[in-house]
């Protein structure tokens, strides 16, 4: 069972657009949602995270929207470059009792175009 | 990279040999965790430890044991590897000295291919 989906699998933008990818979780009890941003042959890395208390955090380029309501939350990637080309994982985890353990999204390759 | 390394960080094995790869950290975590990356699966928690000893199931635990005797230590063995255990590695370690959000951080990987 995927508690967390994330879409799209793929997306191309063009140098200067904005990226978009989104993740939509089940599990009510989750309460810590990071992104993580993994180049070919590397290990992921935390590039920005929230908790539910807010609507939204930004991060220079990067913005994670947060709608508990409708258990979404979403990455935006401004002025997206050819140096974002990655592929995006969004997670979700409960902070306190079983250890945050993150479950995680399928993942979203993103190519930015010159 | 937090301080975490994998080892090795690629080996190729054949069906029904025993694996271990071993996850160091030098930075006094008491969180691990084991990770197998596979297209279309994202992510998957094997295992993880809170503590020298404390070791806990993860969603994909099965054919996987793990061994925590020292802090910077987290060892994950497949005891017959099959060949649906190929797959990337990671280790990661919770921090827990950051924010309040005690970010998990990932190792560099372990390429494994069991033919």
């Amino acid at each position: 069972q995927q508690q967390v989906k994330q879409s799209p699998q793929s997306l191309i933008v063009q140098k200067g657009g904005i990226s978009i990818i989104n993740c939509a979780y089940e599990n009510t009890a989750f309460d810590y949602f990071p992104w993580y941003q993994q180049f070919p042959g590397k290990g992921p890395a935390l590039l920005i995270a929230i908790r539910p208390d807010v609507s939204e955090k930004k991060e220079g380029r990067f913005t994670i929207s947060f709608n508990k309501s409708a258990k979404q939350f979403s990455l935006h990637i401004m002025d997206s470059q050819p140096g974002d080309s990655a592929t995006y994982f969004c997670a979700a985890s409960m902070l306190t009792g079983g250890g945050n353990k993150l479950t995680f999204g399928t993942g979203t390759q993103l190519k930015v175009e010159l | 990279d937090a301080g975490i390394t994998q080892s090795p960080r690629h080996k190729v094995t054949e069906t029904g040999t025993p694996v271990t790869l071993r996850c160091h950290q030098t930075e006094n975590h008491r969180y691990m965790y084991w990770y197998r990356q596979d297209p279309g699966h994202g992510l998957r928690l094997i295992h993880y430890s809170y503590g020298v000893k404390d070791t806990d199931k993860g969603e994909v635990s099965d054919g996987y044991s793990v061994s925590r005797s020292k802090t910077e230590d987290f060892l994950l063995t497949l005891e017959s590897a099959t060949s649906s255990q190929t797959s990337v590695y990671f280790c990661a370690i919770r921090d827990s000295k950051s924010s309040s959000y005690n970010e998990q951080f990932f190792g560099p990987g372990t390429r494994l291919t069991v033919l």
